[in-house]
Order: C-alpha cells, then sequence, then structure tokens
C-alpha cells in the first residue's frame, strides 16, 4: 500500500477534461515537489510534470499540474485516445529520506 | 541525447543473485543521480534507491536493506542495481532512470527496463 494515495481509475470521453488526484501527508508532498508520470502499456513512465507545475519540453499544454497542502492534481484537458495510460505522482519523504509514487491511475478514453 | 540503455532480461532461481546494468550516454554521468524503480506485472512504480554517480553515495527503502547494493564505474558512464536473496516477490521489470534537472525532484529519463523473472 502506497503512502501516496491516488484513484485506482478514471475515464472520460475525448476532448473532455480528467483530473487525478495524488494525496499524502506533510512529510512528502507537504514539503517537497511532486512529478507526474505517463506510462503507455509496455513501455516506460515518461515524466509529464516536475516540481509540482513545470511541464518538460515536448509535454503538451493539455497536461498541467498543481499542489496544494499534501495533495497534488493532475489535469488533462482534451483528452485523445492516446492518452489511455497509466498516470503516476511521485515525491520525496523527508522522514524516511525515500522516494516514492503513488499507486498509480488508470485513465480510460471512452 | 540523453539515453539509458539496461542489460537484457535475466531468469534466476531462487536465492540467486543479480545485477543489472545501467549504460548511459548524452550527458556526463557523474552529474546526475540515478535512482532504480521496479514494476512487477500489473502492478505500479516501487521506489528502490538512488546512487550519486559522482560520490557513489547511495540510499534505498527500508525493505530492500541489506539486499540492494547499487555501483557505478564512471570510466564507462555505467551504473548497477544488484538484488541478492531472490524470491518469486522480486519478479518484475527493473528501471534505472535519471534525475531530470539535477534537483532530485524527478526522474526525467528513463532506461528501457528489465526483466527479471525469479522461478525455479
Amino acid at each position: 500500500q502506497s503512502a501516496l494515495t491516488q484513484p485506482p481509475s478514471v475515464s472520460a470521453a475525448p476532448g473532455q477534461k480528467v483530473t487525478i488526484s495524488c494525496s499524502g501527508s506533510s512529510s512528502n508532498i507537504g514539503n517537497n515537489y511532486v512529478s507526474w508520470y505517463q506510462q503507455l502499456p509496455g513501455t516506460a513512465p515518461k515524466l509529464l510534470i516536475y516540481k509540482n507545475d513545470k511541464r518538460p519540453s515536448g509535454i503538451p499544454d493539455r497536461f498541467s499540474g498543481s499542489k496544494s497542502g499534501t495533495s497534488a492534481t493532475l489535469d488533462i484537458t482534451g483528452l485523445q485516445a492516446g492518452d489511455e495510460a497509466g498516470y503516476y505522482c511521485g515525491t520525496w519523504d523527508s522522514s524516511l529520506t525515500v522516494g516514492m509514487f503513488g499507486g498509480g491511475t488508470k485513465l480510460t478514453v471512452l | 541525447q540523453v539515453q539509458l540503455v539496461q542489460s537484457g532480461a535475466e531468469v534466476k532461481e531462487p536465492g540467486a543473485s543479480v545485477k543489472v546494468s545501467c549504460k548511459a550516454s548524452g550527458y556526463t554521468f557523474t552529474n546526475y543521480d540515478i535512482n532504480w524503480v521496479r514494476q512487477a506485472t500489473g502492478q505500479g512504480l516501487e521506489w528502490m534507491g538512488w546512487m550519486n554517480p559522482n560520490s557513489g553515495n547511495t540510499g534505498h527503502a527500508q525493505k530492500f536493506q541489506g539486499r540492494v547494493t547499487m555501483t557505478r564505474d564512471t570510466s564507462i558512464s555505467t551504473a548497477y542495481m544488484e538484488l541478492n536473496s531472490l524470491t518469486s516477490e522480486d519478479t518484475a521489470v527493473y528501471y534505472c532512470a535519471r534525475d531530470f534537472d539535477g534537483s532530485g525532484s524527478a526522474r526525467g529519463y528513463w532506461g528501457q527496463g528489465t526483466l527479471v523473472t525469479v522461478s525455479s
């Protein structure tokens, strides 16, 4: 069981918006940056968001991240079929001095 | 361009050890931390540990205490992760991942993964 809680699944129709949440505690999300990763089936994870809300070069602005207190959120707008994937939040835990990931959220584009 | 190329799939018997390599190219190897992450089939990502290739300093998740060793050979820009006393629960794809921007806040570049199967 992960210390970062994500919904197991979310779904929405093409063109719609979906929000994926990631809940933690003061020792992890509350005091550290959050990153988000997309994992397409059979491939390695890909960085979507770093330092809570920044996008690496090449990541469309349809993907956005935010953080408030001990929770973080990934928003995906203008959903496309190719967005069907697993999404993971990640951060550092200052008390445990370990990295951690959320349990992952499976996005289905209806 | 940054690339991390991992060694090939391994099949090991319970109790054995496995050593996975991760060869880096396209950047200065000693400038960015390397993390190791694993994923069992159908499961989520599990952070295992990190290594600073410059100093050789490492850290790892408590559950791997005494079983995992992370090393590097800077002359060939390669990181290694060795896991001992394997059980069936260690069957997973193992990834190396480079720190994105030097801050340690995100894993920006990933290897292709190495499948380790533990079976008698």
